[in-house]
């Protein structure tokens, strides 16, 4: 199946300052790419939805101010934690498709596991 | 809105022997896609098997297996054979034909006992 990385896999972090977490397609480019929070023993909430070169789409109740997502290319989309606290410690991963080429299945990074002191 | 629901929280399975993890969704669409997938304590989500709802043949890949019926919104899982290797938390998810979100089910943990 097709190569998503993200990159770190942990990060620790100061209350107060900002995360940058990457995620690349590295076999194929990824017309959409999704981002999910985990939080311990529950299942994945979908934060945001980016297309290559367009604003992203943020769920109900996400903060677009707090959670910067940046699709600059079709291998590449981040997601930086701004003004990190305690309570954004969770699970980030991220997932990849190009529906006509995957038939609609996402291909899911390895997560991130952030945890702000 | 569409919703995932797996009543299962946690299953547990004799090694080799078969199991079926359940999952029911709710829509209103007509054409969407079901997916089941893994994951394992290293929490990368692996793909396991995908079903069309416009198929009525259940999608199978080696010893896994769905049973979709669509007129009662189900899709459930069948392992068979099961293997150690098997053991992980699975989510069955659910994405409409012209909609890229996916929403995920609250999981069902499986235990393979040797």
């Amino acid at each position: 199946g097709a190569v998503v990385s993200q990159h770190p896999s942990w990060v620790i972090c100061k209350s107060g300052t900002s995360v940058k977490i990457e995620c690349r397609s590295l076999d194929f480019q990824a017309t959409t790419m999704f981002w999910y929070r985990q939080f311990p023993k529950q299942s994945l909430m979908l934060m945001a939805t980016s297309n290559e070169g367009s604003k992203a789409t943020y769920e109900q109740g996400v903060e677009k101010d707090k959670f910067l997502i940046n699709h600059a290319s079709l291998t590449l989309s981040t997601l930086t934690v701004t003004s990190a606290h305690p309570e954004d410690s969770s699970f980030y991963i991220c997932s990849a498709s190009w529906d006509r080429v995957s038939k609609n299945i996402q291909y899911f990074g390895a997560g991130t596991r952030l945890s702000v002191l | 809105a569409q919703t995932v629901t797996q009543s299962q929280p946690e299953m547990s399975v004799q090694e080799a022997e078969t199991v079926t993890l359940s999952c029911t969704y709710d829509t209103s669409e007509s054409d969407y896609y079901l997916f089941w997938y893994k994951q394992p304590p290293s929490r990368q989500m692996i793909l396991v098997i995908r079903q069309e709802a416009y198929k009525q043949q259940n999608a199978t890949e080696n010893r896994f297996s769905v049973n979709f019926q669509k007129a009662a919104k189900s899709f459930s899982l069948k392992i068979s054979d099961s293997q150690l290797g098997d053991a992980a938390m699975y989510f069955c998810a659910y994405r409409t034909y012209n909609n890229n979100d996916m929403r995920f089910g609250a999981g069902t943990r499986l235990t393979v006992k040797p």
